[in-house]
């Protein structure tokens, strides 16, 4: 069992429609990061998390560190919001770059 | 706002030859950077961590001397491929946090590379 996992795997979704992806842990983190992955490969980094819930836009992100999950939403989703996100966190004692990568959720905003 | 750019973007090269990737802070100083990578279908994974100054911090697994990582000055890191094969074709991502022991990590673009 990966220490990172996410769910769905892939998902698609009608513009407009309100979006959540799902990133459940394993281990003691230190923080969490949302990170965007466009076609050609490059990373976005959205959201950086120790706590609580944070908001940017039509993106929001919440952690609950007691239940080891995180959430993503995306409201009224948009095709250019079409990417790969991944959950990706600090391990408590693992150095800064030491990130575990979940696999992603493939994300696909029909217009 | 900050920005790791990451040179070349792509690179094809026949088996054997050296590729040399450059990962560049662009308004920000980076004492450490790390370098990834991603295989199809994979998560990524932290290969290696470059500090400035020092000798680079290698993760279990990843050989040393296939992957020099050279890291000549606070805005500059390069990860060479030694004699690359098939095999190490992959796309490789740096990243360097905005400060010393924050959380927040800039991603290059990432480089992509094919071994024939």
């Amino acid at each position: 069992k990966n220490e990172v996992e996410q769910s769905p795997q892939n998902l698609t979704a009608q513009e407009g429609e309100f979006i959540t992806i799902n990133c459940s842990y394993s281990v003691g983190i230190s923080a969490l990061h949302w990170l965007q992955q466009h076609p050609g490969g490059g990373i976005v980094s959205l959201f950086m998390l120790s706590s609580g819930k944070k908001k940017h836009g039509r993106l929001i992100a919440t952690i609950n560190i007691q239940e080891k999950h995180s959430s993503l939403h995306i409201t009224a989703s948009h095709p250019r919001d079409s990417a790969v996100y991944i959950c990706a966190v600090r391990a408590r004692g693992r150095s800064q770059g030491n990130l575990i990568f979940g696999k992603g959720t493939k994300l696909s905003v029909k217009p | 706002g900050a920005v790791v750019s990451q040179h070349p973007s792509r690179v094809i090269c026949k088996s054997g030859t050296s590729v040399k990737i450059e990962c560049r802070s662009l308004d920000f100083q980076a004492t450490t950077m790390f370098w990834y990578r991603q295989f199809p279908k994979k998560s990524l994974m932290l290969m290696a961590t470059s500090n400035e100054g020092s000798k680079a911090t290698y993760e279990q697994g990843v050989e040393k001397d296939k992957f020099l990582i050279n890291h000549a000055s606070l805005t500059l890191s390069t990860l060479t491929v030694t004699s690359a094969h098939p095999e190490d074709s992959s796309f490789y991502i740096c990243s360097a946090p905005i400060d010393r022991g924050g959380e927040t990590q800039y991603f290059g673009p990432g480089t992509r590379l094919l071994v024939l």
